[in-house]
């Protein structure tokens, strides 16, 4: 079945980096747009951006500029997230979802920013 | 960039009375390109309509969706005890993709 399997539960310090992963399967990877969405404890949903099939373009909300970046391995079905100089705020489960029109979505990825 | 506004912040109703959530857009929104998805406790969100009005694949039929240009309703005939969560408008565009949420409803048990 198709499916999105998002990696574990990271806590980092404030100005570190983070990587999350999202592996695809049940479908055809290269298909589809690829999105990342996050949500704080108790907060809604928060658009951060997308990718295209290829992984050639991207396309970030205007917040997440110069510290976000999604790539994508097309050899392994598998989606990335970055994001840099992490701040207490950025503290949220972070949701890969598949398709222009996501309808398939990952479990979540809790992201702790402590010091 | 378009705002959403979602109205009411929470609607506490009985199961088996109907559900109206509102979402209104800052500006007009392109092709209807609105979507409405529902979200539980702990869980990822659930796609239910897409383009104001269209069901998503396995959505029951007692979801609808309505609305044009800068307003738009879900609407819940009868309320199951499964469908007690927080729904979020999206509004997607092309060009360039752009999409935006609201600050969600939150439907629960009265």
């Amino acid at each position: 079945q198709v499916q999105l399997v998002q990696s574990g539960a990271e806590v980092k310090k404030p100005g570190a980096s983070v990587k999350v992963s999202c592996k695809a399967s049940g479908y055809t990877f290269t298909s589809y747009y690829m999105h990342w969405v996050r949500q704080a404890p108790g907060q809604g949903l928060e658009w951060m951006g997308i990718i295209n099939p290829s992984g050639t373009g991207t396309r970030y909300a205007q917040r997440f500029q110069g510290r976000v970046s999604m790539t994508r391995d097309t050899s392994t079905g598998t989606l990335y997230m970055q994001l840099s100089s992490l701040r207490s705020e950025d503290t949220a489960v972070y949701y890969c979802a598949r398709g222009h029109l996501p309808d398939v979505w990952g479990q979540g990825t809790t992201v702790i920013v402590s010091s | 960039e378009i705002v959403l506004t979602q109205s009411p912040g929470t609607l506490s109703l009985s199961p088996g009375e109907r559900a109206t959530l509102s979402c209104r857009a800052s500006q007009s929104v392109r092709n209807n390109y609105l979507a409405w998805y529902q979200q539980k406790p702990g869980q990822a969100p659930r796609l239910l309509i897409h383009g104001a009005s269209s069901r998503a694949t396995g959505i029951p039929d007692r979801f609808s969706g309505s609305g044009s240009g800068t307003d738009f309703t879900l609407t819940i005939s009868r309320l199951e005890p499964e469908d007690f969560a927080v729904y979020y408008c999206q509004q997607y565009d092309s060009s360039p993709p752009i999409f935006t949420f609201g600050p969600g409803t939150k439907v629960d048990i009265k």
